[in-house]
């Protein structure tokens, strides 16, 4: 597709469970992004992937939350024993990478924690 | 504290009028400054890139500026339609030296704007 995919768009998940949300970004886009939407709030970085480097996890809330990007094109995000908290839109964002480009956003997974 | 602040927090006007959304930061070094637009249920999607130099920046019906001396821009929307009810993000890069800059974006809460028929 021409457009940043996320699946699955909506997760209704037991507290204590593990989640795995899913990413396939912009053909051809080195830079991939996650981001935490919460209500009222502005995106929370989450953590970025860039090429073959090492990505930049600083924006984990925990070690529950964990991330991959396979093949330099679709990453995973993962949460492990989930908690009431971590209900949020998680948005996955792809990008050229170079010099200041625009962010390019898929609509996002919204998990509830039960 | 690198802060980006959005007024008015929701707005309503009725289809065709023209509005104003603004937006403070005092977000050190200034890069960029990104206005992004959020439909219900949607991702953002990016309106507008001002870097220090420029001043204004158009597209389509949506115009930004941004005085960088003051630390302040705008979002200017011109014969407002049913389709531009969105929240409206600005968006302030503080990584002038890096590519790929976009780590270091500081968000704004955003603008909820509703057009009424």
């Amino acid at each position: 597709g021409a457009g940043v995919s996320q699946s699955p768009s909506n997760k209704v998940t037991e507290k204590g469970k593990d989640v795995e949300l899913r990413c396939d970004p912009i053909s051809g886009h080195t830079a991939l992004y996650w981001y935490r939407q919460s209500l009222g709030q502005g995106l929370e970085f989450l953590i970025y992937f860039q090429g073959n480097s090492a990505p930049d996890k600083s924006g984990l809330p925990s070690d529950r939350f964990s991330a991959e990007r396979t093949g330099g094109s679709v990453s995973t995000l993962t949460i492990q024993r989930t908690q009431q908290e971590d209900s949020a839109v998680y948005l996955c964002a792809s990008t050229l990478g170079t010099g200041v480009s625009p962010l390019h956003f898929g609509n996002g997974t919204r998990l509830t924690v039960t | 504290k690198n802060q980006v602040e959005q007024s008015p927090q929701s707005l309503i006007i009725l289809e065709g009028k023209n509005c104003t959304l603004q937006c403070n930061y005092t977000v050190s070094p200034f890069s960029n400054l990104r206005w992004y637009k959020q439909d219900t249920g949607r991702g953002p999607v990016s309106l507008t890139i001002m870097t220090f130099s420029e001043n204004t920046k158009s597209n389509g019906r949506y115009t930004a500026t941004l005085d960088a001396d003051t630390k302040q821009s705008s979002l200017h929307i011109t014969a407002s339609q049913l389709s531009d009810s969105a929240s409206y993000i600005c968006v302030v890069s503080r990584d002038v030296r890096k590519a790929g800059n976009n780590r270091k974006l500081i968000w704004g809460l955003g603008t909820s704007l509703a057009v009424n028929p």
